[in-house]
């Protein structure tokens, strides 16, 4: 059964950097891409980034390009968002999500979330 | 960029209903569209990919349609389960976009 369990987030200031995790389990996580997607309270579904199966391609969202890193560790199943230079609008829960098989495909798998909040 | 437009906002139905929720996409985007249901503090879940495939284990009352730029989601008699928001989504590989959600609540 494929798990994905999200961890990191927490109160960070503006200006702040926090480094969110997601542990996967249940599949072979070398051969996924895999993305975070935040949700703003009250808001909707935002993709911020995605990460091929061997972590050589990236991408970003326009929002966020230049201030978060998207990466993953294949060896420990854990992929990993560093943001920097958060601001208030950065403020969500972050989800962790695998793409269904396939080239081109959606999210068929989610964690729970990790909620970030950006405030002094 | 691509934007996805969905229609309505809210839903107002009662059990037994069929309901469509429609999503516009700003240019073509062929069928690599998804839909997702999403419950009150809880992750989405995936119902229908590539606009017309229902995902494995979703209940066949729910079905969706179209290509190019304009699609739905139909549930075809309510259940009290499906009270919820629900997001399109259109993928590649490469970016993800989604539209801003239909809440459906119980009339």
């Amino acid at each position: 059964e494929v798990h994905l369990v999200e961890s990191g987030g927490g109160l960070v200031q503006p200006g702040g950097s926090l480094r969110l995790s997601c542990a996967a389990s249940g599949f072979i996580f070398s051969s996924y891409t895999m993305s975070w997607v935040r949700q703003a309270p009250g808001k909707g579904l935002e993709w911020v980034s995605s990460i091929s199966g061997s972590g050589g391609s990236t991408y970003y969202a326009d929002s966020v390009k230049g201030r978060f890193t998207i990466s993953r560790d294949n060896s420990k199943t854990t992929l990993y968002l560093q943001v920097y230079s958060l601001r208030a609008e950065d403020t969500a829960v972050y989800y962790c999500a695998k793409r269904l098989v396939g080239t081109t495909t959606p999210f068929d798998y989610w964690g729970q979330g990790t909620l970030v909040t950006v405030s002094s | 960029d691509i934007q996805m437009t969905q229609s309505p906002s809210t839903l107002s139905a009662s059990v037994g209903d069929r309901v469509t929720i429609t999503c516009r996409a700003s240019q073509g985007i062929s069928d690599w569209l998804a839909w997702y249901q999403q419950k009150l503090g809880k992750a989405p879940k995936l119902l229908i990919y590539k606009a017309s495939s229902l995902e494995s284990g979703v209940p066949s009352r729910f079905s969706g349609s179209g290509s190019g730029t304009e699609f739905t989601l139909t549930i075809s008699s309510l259940q009290p389960d499906d009270f919820a928001t629900y997001y399109c989504q259109q993928y590649n590989s490469y970016s993800y976009i989604f539209g801003q959600g239909t809440r459906l609540e119980i009339k």
